[in-house]
């Protein structure tokens, strides 16, 4: 069975720009988690997606969002990117009210 | 206070020898404990998931909860370097509305041959 795939693997943007990370959820999982990584913080939760809708959201500004697809996979956009958001972004996915989550193997994002 | 609090380390052991890893928590809400493995430029995996008190046993692996103390640990016995890896602890409250895991910030370990 295939696990949660992200893409792409690594992205080097510049402050200001845009950029979008795609993610793909265990076949079946109806959950996808969105995660940020960044050094000597520790994994900070980012925003939950359920059936489409945005369930739950942390402590992130607005030009943090994403969306999930109709087929469960998901993406995250961040909007005029700063130098704090070079970080690793981790997806992970879970069936309907289970609070297991199973991780992708994430998207090294570095601005520049 | 963080609500989550992990043992910085990193934390060094020979091959063979018992890991103990530890976390505590402020928030008394939290009901799913979790222990995740990264290894290097890996995604987190899930190593172990426990439910209120008590232990839990896999392999060589032993999660053990005490929520009076709101204290958590993890047992490594016969340590090997396979298990040489971040190695982080994760809650969640019962709710679930509020479906999101809380981590700590990790303990690098490293297991000598």
């Amino acid at each position: 069975e295939a696990g949660v795939t992200q893409s792409p693997t690594h992205l080097i943007k510049t402050r200001g720009q845009q950029v979008t990370l795609r993610c793909s959820p265990i076949s079946g999982h109806t959950s996808v988690y969105w995660y940020q990584q960044a050094l000597g913080l520790g994994l900070q939760f980012l925003l939950w997606y359920d059936e489409g809708e945005e369930r739950n959201r942390g402590n992130f500004p607005p030009r943090f969002s994403g969306r999930q697809f109709p087929n469960y996979s998901s993406e995250l956009n961040v909007n005029a990117l700063e130098l704090e958001d070079s970080a690793l972004y981790l997806c992970a996915s879970s069936l309907a009210d289970s609070y297991e989550q199973y991780f992708g193997p994430g998207t090294r994002l570095t601005v520049t | 206070q963080k609500e989550v609090e992990q043992d910085p380390g990193p934390l060094s052991v020979p091959e063979g020898a018992i890991v103990s890893l530890n976390c505590t928590y402020s928030n008394s809400a939290f009901q799913y404990f979790m222990w995740y493995r990264q290894y290097s430029r890996k995604g987190p995996e899930l190593l172990m998931y426990t439910y209120s008190s008590g232990n839990k046993e896999d392999g060589r692996f032993t999660a053990q909860v005490d929520k009076s103390s709101k204290y958590i640990s993890l047992f490594i016995r016969d340590s090997q370097p396979s298990d040489s890896a971040t190695y982080l602890c994760a809650m969640s409250p019962l709710t679930g509305a509020n479906s999101k895991l809380t981590f700590g910030k990790g303990i690098t370990l490293s297991v000598r041959p």
